[in-house]
């Protein structure tokens, strides 16, 4: 069974920061991971899609990896905003089962 | 440009009530999935649809029907509403199940007293 697990649970950064944010999965037998944004009350937004014969995925200041034979994946942000503050998760499918999600990680940017 | 629907946004019901969350896309999608999402437990799957007329059983199914009559609608029943019902639901679509970009509604906050 698929287990998506995301560090740290919650992240406070000054603004300007750059920073990581981690995903690990248990079975690297994916077609892709995807990242997306959820604001509070809100549903989720997309953020990157990375294939699995991809490497990286870059989107304005967002860049996220993934290394598939050892189940991670980073998300990468650079310059941050207070505008950026939100939850965080990433997304993998695996053989015949649909996205299995992390628990995110809740990002505060401080102004 | 609506992408996906979900109807209503917030619903309040009493233990016993019944309802259906109606979800629609309008991307001409195959795939379509119910998540709930719970603090602590994030998103987990309820059921989803590789294409009209099919469902599937998800992680936590139990208590929820779901109906595909159309390609472009998603319902999601409760007959007996329960308090652990309580949640906010999700649905979503995507071309391929897996291999593409997969897209969320808003969401329904519902409340079960």
């Amino acid at each position: 069974k698929q287990e998506v697990t995301q560090i740290p649970a919650a992240l406070s950064v000054p603004e300007g920061e750059n920073l990581v944010l981690n995903c690990s999965f248990t079975d690297s037998a994916i077609y892709n991971l995807q990242w997306f944004r959820q604001d509070p009350g809100k549903g989720l937004t997309s953020l990157l899609l990375i294939q699995s014969s991809q490497r990286e995925q870059t989107s304005g200041r967002l860049n996220a990896s993934l290394d598939k034979s050892s189940g991670r994946s980073t998300l990468y942000i650079a310059a941050s905003q207070p505008g950026d503050s939100a939850t965080y998760l990433c997304a993998v499918p695996s053989g015949n089962t649909p996205l299995v999600f992390g628990k995110g990680t809740r990002l505060s940017v401080i102004a | 440009n609506a992408g996906v629907t979900q109807t209503p946004k917030f619903r309040v019901l009493k233990t016993g009530q019944s309802m259906t969350l109606l979800c629609a896309q309008d991307m001409n999608h195959e795939y379509m999935y119910w998540y709930r999402q719970d603090p602590g437990m994030g998103l987990r799957l309820i059921h989803y649809s590789v294409g009209e007329g099919t469902t599937a059983k998800g992680e936590v199914p139990d208590g929820y029907n779901v109906s595909r009559l159309k390609k472009q609608n998603f319902l999601l029943g409760l007959e007996s509403a329960a308090p652990s019902q309580t949640s906010v639901y999700f649905c979503a679509s995507s071309y391929l199940q897996g291999e593409t970009e997969a897209f969320f509604g808003q969401g329904t906050r519902l409340t079960v007293v």
